[in-house]
C-alpha cells in the first residue's frame, strides 16, 4: 500500500542551525501538508501546499519556515534558524483532494539543543 | 477555536470489551477524521465521516457524527491488546487545515 515516507527519522541539531526535513508524498496525491507535535501535546497544523504554492498556513508557520517541492516527488520543510522550542515530531501528510483522507508519514523527530 | 476535544482523556478496559471515545468541536465542519497513534509513531487514518453522514463502519470500528450537537464518537468493538494507542479526532473548516484534539489514551488489558 502506498505510503508517505519521511527522512530523517530523527535529527539532532544545534540552536541557530538550518534544518531540512524531507518527505515523499503518495504519488498520485495533489495536496501536501506539514504538521508538528511537541512531546505530550496535540498535533498542530503548519502548512498546506497545492499546485506549487502554499494554500494555507498557521500562525506557527512564520518566516523561519519554508516549504518547497523541488522535483516531482519530494516535499521539504526548511527551518532557517532553529530554536529550542522547534523541538518536536514533524509529520508530512498528503491527500488526493482537499477534504479527502489525509495520510501521514511516520514523522521526523527534531531535537534542538 | 475549531479544535476537537476528545473525552475521556484516558480509558482502560479489558480485552474483549468495547471502547467508546467521544469528540466535540465548536464550529461547522466539512468532515471529521479519526486517527490512531502508537507511542512515538505516526498517525494512522481510521475513518473519515462527512458532515452529511451520520454513521460509518469499518471492521470493528463504528463512527457516528451528530452535527447538531457538534460531536462524534468512535466505538471499537471486541477490543484487543493491539488497540492500545492514542486516538484523535481531527476536524476541518476549509478542507486543507485539520485541527486535532488532545486525544484519548486507550489501554486494553490482555
Amino acid at each position: 500500500e502506498p505510503e508517505v515516507t519521511q527522512t530523517p527519522s530523527h535529527q539532532v541539531t544545534q540552536m541557530g542551525q538550518e534544518v531540512i526535513l524531507r518527505c515523499v508524498p503518495i504519488s498520485n496525491h495533489l495536496y501536501f501538508y506539514w504538521y508538528r507535535q511537541i512531546l505530550g501535546q496535540k498535533v498542530e497544523f503548519l502548512v498546506s501546499f497545492y499546485n506549487n504554492e502554499i494554500s494555507e498556513k498557521s500562525e506557527i508557520f512564520d518566516d523561519q519556515f519554508s516549504v518547497e517541492r523541488p522535483d516531482g516527488s519530494n516535499f521539504t520543510l526548511k527551518i532557517r534558524s532553529t530554536k529550542l522550542e522547534d523541538s518536536a515530531m514533524y509529520f508530512c501528510a498528503s491527500s488526493t483532494f482537499s477534504g479527502n483522507t489525509i495520510y501521514f508519514g511516520e514523522g521526523s523527530w527534531l531535537t534542538v539543543v | 477555536s475549531q479544535q476537537g476535544e476528545e473525552d475521556p482523556q484516558a480509558l482502560s478496559i479489558q480485552e474483549g470489551e468495547n471502547a467508546t471515545m467521544n469528540c466535540s468541536y465548536k464550529t461547522s465542519i466539512n468532515n471529521l477524521q479519526w486517527y490512531r497513534q502508537n507511542s512515538g509513531r505516526g498517525l494512522v487514518h481510521l475513518i473519515l465521516i462527512r458532515s452529511n453522514e451520520r454513521e460509518k463502519h469499518s471492521g470493528r470500528l463504528r463512527v457516528t457524527l451528530d452535527t447538531s450537537k457538534k460531536s462524534s464518537s468512535l466505538l471499537i468493538t471486541a477490543s484487543r491488546a493491539a488497540d492500545t494507542a492514542s486516538y484523535f479526532c481531527a476536524t476541518d473548516l476549509t478542507g486543507n487545515q485539520f485541527y486535532f484534539g488532545t486525544g484519548t489514551s486507550l489501554t486494553v488489558i490482555p
